[in-house]
């Protein structure tokens, strides 16, 4: 059974250029979150989607960032018009059923490593 | 005050030490816990939940105190292996995300 999946594992754009990062949950998880990591920095929440569905996306900047989970296919994070600021490691992770206030264990997938030149 | 709170260390101690991690949480009315453990440039991985009553998984004991929204984290006999940043997460009331802590980051030292 294969955990998080998450491509490109490392990814170099130039200011200016559009990044595009993929996200493959577990198998049978409808949820994903999406996170972003800067060096030396804690997680910071970005998106919480299911399946064709924005649940929450407050910790997502309002431009230049956007996300999706169409109903066949993996999550997409896009950035558009990537800046050096953009610089940092980007998880994913998935789960079974959505928070709701319930107990929910959330598996990360290995990341993907932005680097804007 | 920030929503989960953890001292970030460096915790460097010998192998074979106990070592306890702290955490606190602001919203009173947070539901669920947990550890995960972070290796240097990888990704987030669970720990252990954190249960009202605590708990305990071999070398590891982790204990909630709600009154105080005081979580802590207890590794006795520490390996090398060991050594990696403890995130310390909580889950707020509703359908909120996990809020994780930046971590504390443990060296264990031959």
């Amino acid at each position: 059974n294969a955990g998080v999946m998450q491509n490109p594992r490392h990814l170099v754009r130039r200011r200016g250029q559009e990044a595009r990062l993929r996200c493959s949950p577990m198998k049978g998880h409808s949820h994903v979150y999406w996170y972003r990591q800067l060096p030396e920095e804690g997680l910071k929440f970005m998106v919480y989607l299911q399946k064709e569905n924005i649940i929450d996306e407050s910790g997502m900047p309002k431009e230049r960032f956007s996300a999706e989970f169409p109903k066949e296919g993996p999550s997409i994070l896009r950035i558009q018009q990537v800046v050096r600021g953009d610089s940092a490691a980007y998880f994913c992770a998935s789960s079974l059923v959505g928070l709701a206030g319930v107990l929910h264990t959330q598996y990360f997938g290995p990341g993907t490593r932005l680097t804007v030149l | 005050r920030k929503e989960v709170e953890q001292d970030p260390g460096p915790f460097n101690v010998p192998e074979g030490a106990t070592v306890a991690f702290n955490c606190t949480y602001s919203n009173s009315a947070s539901q669920s816990f947990f550890w995960y453990r972070q290796d240097c440039r990888k990704e987030p991985k669970l720990l252990m939940s954190v249960y009202s009553s605590g708990n305990e998984d071999g070398r590891f004991t982790a204990q909630l105190n709600r009154a105080s929204q005081y979580i802590s984290l207890l590794i006795r006999d520490s390996k090398l292996s060991d050594s990696a940043t403890y995130l310390c997460v909580v889950n707020p009331p509703g359908n909120t995300p996990l809020v994780f802590g930046k971590g504390t980051r443990l060296s264990v030292i031959a």
